[in-house]
């Protein structure tokens, strides 16, 4: 079965400094990942995702993640955060059949002025 | 344009009430889904249907019925509501299923559902 884990359950960094929110996963056969970004009260809002090609993957908001195949990561980055960057963080990835995502447990990203 | 809307965003009721949440896309997508987000963030697939027809149905009480009348409307009627009932509902979409792993998932905005 495919899980995925984002062992921080809360990252504090500074506006200006580089971000990183952790992602592991496991699956069997080549893996989909997805990152999205939940702001209060509000859905989840699709950032980037990895299917294949280059493992440095470019998304929305100055977002990017890298993957890495031998340490079945792929983590969020971002060079200079904002404090409107701050909100929760769900890593995600695509079942074997292709009908469901596998949510991690969410990371709260605060981003302090 | 909202791509994909779900009504109520919030709904209070009392417990035993029967309540329904209606979600509808705009993007043309031939699959929906209904997560639960529960008091922890957690997310969860309750259901998915692709064309109209059931094909993910997860451990949900059969209180819960999904019901697509067409592939762009994806409602959620919940019968006899509990307590533990309280969480947010998220209505999604996507292209295809199946073969086409690659492709994104679309949210709603959620419904805030509180039983009291």
């Amino acid at each position: 079965a495919q899980s995925v884990a984002q062992p921080e359950d809360q990252v504090n960094v500074a506006e200006g400094n580089p971000l990183t929110v952790k992602c592991t996963y496991s699956v069997s056969g080549n893996p989909y990942l997805f990152w999205y970004v939940q702001y209060p009260n509000r859905g989840l809002q699709f950032l980037l995702k990895y299917i294949t090609g280059d493992n440095l993957v470019k998304g929305s908001y100055g977002f990017e993640a890298e993957f890495n195949k031998s340490q079945t990561s792929f983590h969020l980055k971002k060079p200079s955060a904002l404090v409107s960057d701050s909100a929760l963080y769900f890593c995600a990835v695509r079942d074997t059949r292709g009908q469901n995502f596998v949510f991690g447990p969410g990371t709260r990203l605060s981003v302090l002025p | 344009d909202t791509a994909v809307s779900q009504t109520p965003k919030y709904l209070v009721t009392q417990m035993g009430n029967d309540k329904s949440i209606k979600c509808e896309q705009n993007l043309g997508h031939d699959t929906m889904y209904w997560y639960k987000q529960d008091s922890k963030k957690f997310l969860k697939i309750m259901f998915s249907y692709n064309n109209k027809e059931l094909i993910i149905n997860e451990t949900v009480p059969n209180r819960f019925s999904p019901k697509s009348p067409d592939k762009a409307h994806l409602n959620l009627h919940i019968n006899s509501l509990e307590l533990g009932d309280s969480a947010v509902y998220f209505c999604a979409s996507s292209r295809g299923t199946g073969g086409t792993r690659g492709n994104t998932i679309y949210f709603g905005e959620g419904s805030w559902l509180t039983v009291v």
